[in-house]
């Protein structure tokens, strides 16, 4: 079954409005979870990593002061899309990291996805 | 940023054919994972690799790993069209990064 889950799965807005989407790691704990983009037909892009307890990281050429993200427990980390426009339109993955049983590497474990429209 | 590229960009075969796509990195890897994603959908986990291993199967799937040469191959054998889908190779650790997928499709 499902180990992230992502809230909503889609969602309308009007430009200028803002946006939470939610992911949670539901039987691990995540010290660190992950944010991704994906425009249409395209790969994932690595936005940020959100970290419990401390500020988000995020990549090269991603407004931090527009993707605000806030890790608020070791299971939930919120992307909020502020002042959204057209262009934010896009679907947007979250990941959290759990190690591999065996210990020693990591497996990424991959929400289900948002799908933001701004109208 | 992107670590990983894949080869073919697309890929159209008919069914029962196999299909094989390519996926180069850049930097030193822990493990190598493949994930699938239909049209508009979220990714679903297919194998996982480690970089100790150098194949490894799973059903119809069977995943190489070179380490020296910086690359993986998926190989799907006796393909259906419900495989059709965007196939990516992620590397990374406790971070992770996506190639630029590989389209394929297969024809019943």
């Amino acid at each position: 079954g499902a180990v992230v889950s992502q809230h909503p799965s889609w969602v309308i807005c009007k430009s200028g409005t803002s946006v939470k989407i939610e992911c949670r790691s539901l039987d691990f704990q995540a010290t660190t979870m992950f944010w991704y983009r994906q425009f249409p037909k395209q790969s994932l892009m690595l936005m940020a990593t959100s970290n419990e307890g401390s500020k988000a990281t995020y990549e090269q050429g991603v407004e931090k002061d527009k993707f605000l993200i806030n890790h608020a427990s070791l299971t939930l980390s919120t992307l909020t899309v502020t002042s959204a426009h057209p262009e934010d339109s896009s679907f947007y993955i979250c990941s959290a990291p759990r190690r591999a049983s065996g210990g020693g590497s990591y497996e990424q474990y991959f929400g289900p996805g948002t799908r933001l429209t701004v109208t | 940023s992107q670590q990983g590229e894949e080869d073919p960009q697309a890929l159209s075969i008919q069914e029962g054919e196999n299909a094989t796509m390519n996926c180069s990195y850049k930097t030193s890897i822990n493990n190598l994972q493949w994930y699938r994603q239909n049209s508009g959908r979220g990714l679903v986990h297919l194998i996982l690799i480690r970089s100790n291993e150098r194949e490894k199967h799973s059903g119809r799937l069977r995943v190489t790993l070179d380490t020296s040469k910086k690359s993986s191959s998926l190989l799907i054998t006796a393909s259906r069209a419900a495989d059709t889908a965007s196939y990516f190779c992620a590397t990374g650790g406790n971070q992770f990064y996506f190639g630029t997928g590989t389209s394929l499709t297969v024809i019943p």
